[in-house]
């Protein structure tokens, strides 16, 4: 079951940061938080994932509260083709290929 | 390197007929899960294989299976089709470590429409 809440749709101007919040309060400590994304009627793309620590590649940042009952995604510099929706999930690494996908964000980068 | 290829990705049905789907995963690549994705539910885990054997399944009816062959390759089966089976179903390969699964790597899908 999912065990994150995300905000149903967002919307972001193009060029600018999008920041996509993420609420996982029943965390516990060997979870790791990842982040999806699906562009309509494509597969899911893996964009990042963390334990506790921020963390960053080349598609986006990930922070993650000191608590780490909540996170959010930064694409830093958002484009047309950034529009998806975000899917944020919670899973340890040990259960297998196995993800639950929550109801996920709709971002819509506005020209 | 290739990514997760999933054939056919478009397939009409008639009810009550069956379907095979095939996906090939990333070379290296020994697990492999499925998913259902509809408007109603959303993405849905359907069941995972590692070196042939299934691992996982989900809350699925006994019409849908699957299989894993040596290659990794990996099928899915749906019997008797319903009109609620049409879906975009979408495969997932991992590479294995000690630690477990990092990330997922998702094919295009295949669009089932059932009719």
């Amino acid at each position: 079951d999912a065990k994150t809440t995300q905000p149903p749709s967002m919307d972001c101007a193009e060029g600018r940061a999008a920041n996509l919040p993420c609420n996982h309060s029943t965390i516990s400590g060997n979870e790791y938080v990842y982040w999806y994304r699906q562009i309509h009627s494509q597969g899911p793309q893996y964009i990042i994932h963390g334990l506790k620590n921020n963390e960053t590649n080349e598609m986006a940042s990930l922070i993650i509260t000191e608590d780490r009952k909540s996170s959010t995604l930064i694409l830093p510099h958002a484009t047309l083709r950034d529009t998806a929706v975000y899917y944020c999930i919670v899973r340890e690494t040990n259960t297998g290929n196995q993800f639950y996908f929550g109801t996920g964000t709709s971002l819509t980068v506005i020209p | 390197k290739a990514g997760v290829t999933q054939t056919p990705r478009y397939l009409i049905k008639t009810r009550g007929q069956q379907v095979t789907l095939s996906c090939s995963p990333i070379s290296g690549h020994r697990s492999v899960s499925w998913y259902q994705q509809t408007p109603g539910q959303g993405l849905q885990f359907l069941f995972e294989y590692f070196s042939e054997t299934q691992r996982n399944k989900g809350n699925f009816p006994g019409r849908f299976s699957g299989r894993q062959f040596s290659n990794s390759r990996s099928e899915m089966n749906v019997s008797t089709l319903e009109l609620g089976d049409s879906a975009l179903y979408l495969c997932a390969s991992s590479f294995m470590t000690g630690g477990g699964v990092t990330e997922a790597f998702f094919g295009q899908g295949t669009r089932l429409t059932v009719v």
